[in-house]
């Protein structure tokens, strides 16, 4: 149990697009989801929190118009990179967290984006 | 603000050798804390939690973790490592609502 899957699992994209990229929690509700960054040989850097039904929270430093976080529902998220450019190249993951009070998160596996 | 370090970036083992991974975390009130492994290829997944209780905490495929507070560590071991444990492990802490903090990583690579 708790899946989450992510999609696509790889994109490149020219610079100046947008990206969309999804997250599902499989065979649980995802009351909360999280967006991270990893950057080669990095940690993962946590960049919102996205609650079904309302506006993500932002961490500080990271663009809210830039990177466009959705949770329409309680099975998925979605991460849009807008206005993509070679430094947003990166290794995007998704987490989810199953009901209220839980701390356990539950990780997609990561989508790698490469803008031209 | 909370940190997580981990003291090794890389770390290589030879089969059934012991493994001591250390995390270090600045926050000084109540936290949960995970050990997360990342093998070649996957995602993350949970290797241990502590939220609260008995401070020797076991997770899956042998690992276990103690949680010493005055010291503000929660290292993880092992006591025999196999070549299948090669992979990158995250400590990762949670001190305010549901948001972690996660450590550098440790690459572990054991040798067969």
């Amino acid at each position: 149990g708790a899946v989450v899957s992510q999609h696509p699992s790889w994109v490149i994209c020219k610079s100046g697009t947008s990206v969309k990229i999804e997250c599902r929690s499989l065979d649980f509700q995802a009351t909360t989801m999280f967006w991270y960054r990893q950057f080669p040989k990095q940690s993962l850097m946590l960049m919102a929190t996205s609650n079904e039904g309302s506006k993500a929270t932002y961490e500080q430093g990271v663009e809210k118009d830039k990177f466009l976080i959705n949770h329409a529902s309680l099975t998925l998220s979605t991460l849009t990179v807008t206005s993509a450019h070679p430094e947003d190249s990166s290794f995007y993951i998704c987490s989810a967290t199953e009901g209220q009070g839980r701390h356990e998160q539950y990780f997609g596996p990561g989508t790698r984006l490469t803008v031209t | 603000a909370q940190s997580v370090s981990q003291h090794n970036h890389h770390v290589i083992l030879s089969e059934a050798a012991s493994l001591e991974l250390g995390c270090n975390y600045s926050y000084g009130g109540t936290v949960n804390l995970f050990w997360y492994v990342q093998y070649p290829g996957q995602h993350l997944q949970l290797l241990l939690k502590y939220f609260s209780g008995d401070p020797l905490v076991k997770g899956i495929k042998g690992f276990e973790a103690e949680f010493i507070k005055s010291k503000f560590s929660f290292n993880l071991r092992k006591p025999s490592v196999q070549w299948s444990d090669t992979a990158e492990y995250f400590c990762a802490v949670n001190a305010r609502g549901n948001k972690l903090v996660f450590g550098a990583g440790t690459i572990l690579r054991v040798k067969s």
